[in-house]
């Protein structure tokens, strides 16, 4: 089984708003990734958790922050987004070198 | 620097056509190379990967991919299109530390 699971699929939010994504995945993976995707672009990266501890965080602005609860979960929480910030948000988790990538989460900021 | 250079971001092809979606990489050591397809509204999906061994290797829906090294080459091909097989496509080599450099992608058209 090769999957993770993301929360929501699709969320709409103010640029007052805080929320939550959510990435899930029980392959036993000690790495877990958070990318943006925007429309016609490959992903880019955001940040990587090695065994729960925060190992690269590409300058992302503060306003995105991620947390690893345990070793299968992972979310990324959001607060004061800009309208820039709509895009596609995978999460993924590695074996070795090989990531597998969830479904996204669909962020439109308003 | 390692970097990935897809050629060609819209590649057409009839149904039943060979498909070629080509992939150049630099690296400095010896890399891991993957291909990846993205369906509309969808995450990525691995369709193959080279780490060592044979140089040709098999993926899924059919795609498979050879490894050479002399032309720092990764191409991707199907024997026989499919209209289902229409999607982003993306070489990316692995730069170690939780790193993929992705290409900029190819978007294939199946034509009926």
């Amino acid at each position: 089984d090769t999957e993770v699971t993301q929360t929501p699929k699709h969320l709409v939010m103010g640029m007052t708003n805080k929320k939550s994504l959510k990435c899930e995945q029980h392959m036993g993976h000690r790495a877990m990734y958070w990318y943006k995707q925007k429309a016609k672009k490959p992903p880019e990266l955001m940040f990587v958790y090695s065994y729960e501890k925060l190992s690269i965080n590409e300058s992302v602005p503060s306003r995105f922050s991620p947390e690893c609860p345990n070793s299968s979960l992972l979310n990324l929480h959001l607060h004061a987004l800009q309208p820039e910030d709509s895009a596609l948000y995978l999460c993924a988790s590695s074996v070795g070198e090989t990531q597998y990538f969830g479904p996204g989460t669909r962020l439109l900021v308003l | 620097a390692q970097s990935v250079t897809q050629l060609g971001s819209h590649v057409s092809v009839s149904e039943g056509a060979l498909v070629l979606l080509r992939c150049n990489y630099s690296s400095s050591v010896p890399p891991y190379l993957f291909w990846y397809v993205q369906y509309p509204n969808q995450g990525l999906q691995l369709l193959l990967k080279y780490t060592t061994g044979a140089t040709l290797v098999k993926g899924i829906n059919g795609f498979e991919a050879e490894f050479k090294k002399s032309e720092t080459s990764f191409h991707l091909t199907k024997p026989s299109a499919h209209m289902s097989d229409a999607a982003e496509y993306f070489c990316a080599v692995s730069v170690g530390g939780g790193k993929l450099i992705f290409g900029q992608g190819t978007e294939l058209s199946v034509k009926p």
